[in-house]
This record gives structure tokens, sequence and C-alpha cells, in this order.
């Protein structure tokens, strides 16, 4: 059974640079997080989807983050122009709600960790 | 600052013994969730009450909910140094969105 696909699971890049990181969320699953980790801040919601539409990207840094899902089983999360302060490990999650309750578990991928120089 | 803030930030026992970590938080929620993290890997679920619940067991963890203090422990028996890791809760609010709220997390360590 396979779970939140991340992809890279290490990137390593200059500042300026465009980094694009990728997910596949279970597949069934309607939501899908995008969440940032660092020791400073902990863990942060970026954004997330229902039914491949966002819903609150309040969490999002600033323009230089963007996020899509293009279909139900592929979202990328993109920073362009990258910086230092960026470095963190960016984690994917997905849930279902098909069992009729909201605020299902979670299932996170095993993240990306993103250094930039 | 964060819907749920665990206490301790950091636990240090021996195997063989029990670990208690705390969760309090701010406004009224649907559900509470624990998840645990080991280094380097992504969160995992391990157990959800919620809010007309008030201990629920699965295993060797045991989790309380208290809505009128706005609380949960967390409670791992008999621990073994594979426990050693981050334990989060997250609460749900009654909104249905499917977005949770992590805490801080508090840092577990079981010495063999």
């Amino acid at each position: 059974d396979a779970g939140v696909i991340q992809s890279p699971r290490h990137e390593v890049t200059e500042m300026g640079q465009e980094v694009t990181l990728r997910c596949k969320p279970i597949s069934g699953h309607d939501y899908l997080f995008w969440y940032r980790q660092t020791m400073m801040r902990g863990l942060e919601l970026l954004i997330y989807f229902n039914n491949n539409v966002p819903i609150d990207d309040s969490g999002m840094p600033e323009d230089r983050f963007s996020a899509k899902m293009p279909n139900a089983s592929f979202s990328t999360l993109k920073i362009q122009p990258s910086e230092p302060r960026d470095s963190a490990v960016y984690f994917c999650a997905s849930s279902s709600s098909n069992t009729g309750e909201g605020n299902q578990p979670q299932h996170f991928g095993d993240g990306t960790r993103l250094s930039i120089l | 600052s964060q819907q749920g803030e665990e206490d301790p930030q950091a636990l240090s026992i021996q195997e063989g013994e029990n670990a208690t970590m705390n969760c309090s938080y701010k406004t009224s929620i649907n559900n509470l969730q624990w998840y645990r993290q080991n280094s380097g890997r992504g969160l995992v679920h391990l157990i959800l009450i919620r809010s007309n619940e008030r201990e629920k067991h699965s295993g060797r963890l045991r989790v309380t909910l208290d809505t009128s203090k706005k609380s949960s422990s967390l409670l791992i028996t008999a621990s073994r140094a594979a426990d050693t890791a981050s334990y989060f809760c997250a609460t749900a609010r009654p909104s249905n969105t499917g977005k949770l709220i992590f805490g801080q997390g508090t840092t577990l360590q079981v010495k063999p």
C-alpha cells in the first residue's frame, strides 16, 4: 500500500535558483497539504487543497512560493527565486473525507530536505 | 501562538518507564490527534480522540481528553528504545475543513 511519495528527498541548490518539490498523494485522498518544518518555527502549514482546489494559502510566506495541483495524483510546490532562509524540510500530506467526517488523520510523506546555499 | 502546545518540550526516561506528554489548546475542537515523528521521517498518525470521548487506548498508548480544561495527555506505558521520537498533538476545528493545527511537539528519549 503506497503512502505519500515526495521527490526529491534531498535538494541542495544555490540561492536564486528555482526549486520544484513534488508530491503524489495516496490514491483516493481528496485533501493535500504542504508543510514546512524548521527547528525555529516548528511545523507550519503552507497551503492545502481539497479536490485539487486551493482552499487556504495564508501560510505561504511570500510570492516566491507557489503551489499547484493539476490533478488528483500530483502536486508541486515551487520556490522562485530561492533564498537561504527557505532551507527547511518540506512535507506533503494527504487525507480523506470519505467517511463523512472532516479532519481525518493525515498521512505524511518523508519530506524533502532543502538546503539553499 | 499554536493551537496545540505540548509540554514538556523534552523528556528523557529509562526503558520500561511510562512517558506522559500533555497538550493544551485554545478553541473548540472536533477531534484531537497525536502523531509521532522519527528522526528524518514524516509524521505518523497514532490515535484520534473525538470531542465527545474522554479516553482512548491503542496498544501501549492511552490518550485522555478534557474539553473543559482544553487539554489532552498521551501516556506511553512500558516504553522502549524504539519509542524515541518527537510527539505532536494536532487539533481539528469544528468547521470541518480538513485542516489540522499542530503543536510544537515533545521530544522523547528512551534510554536502553
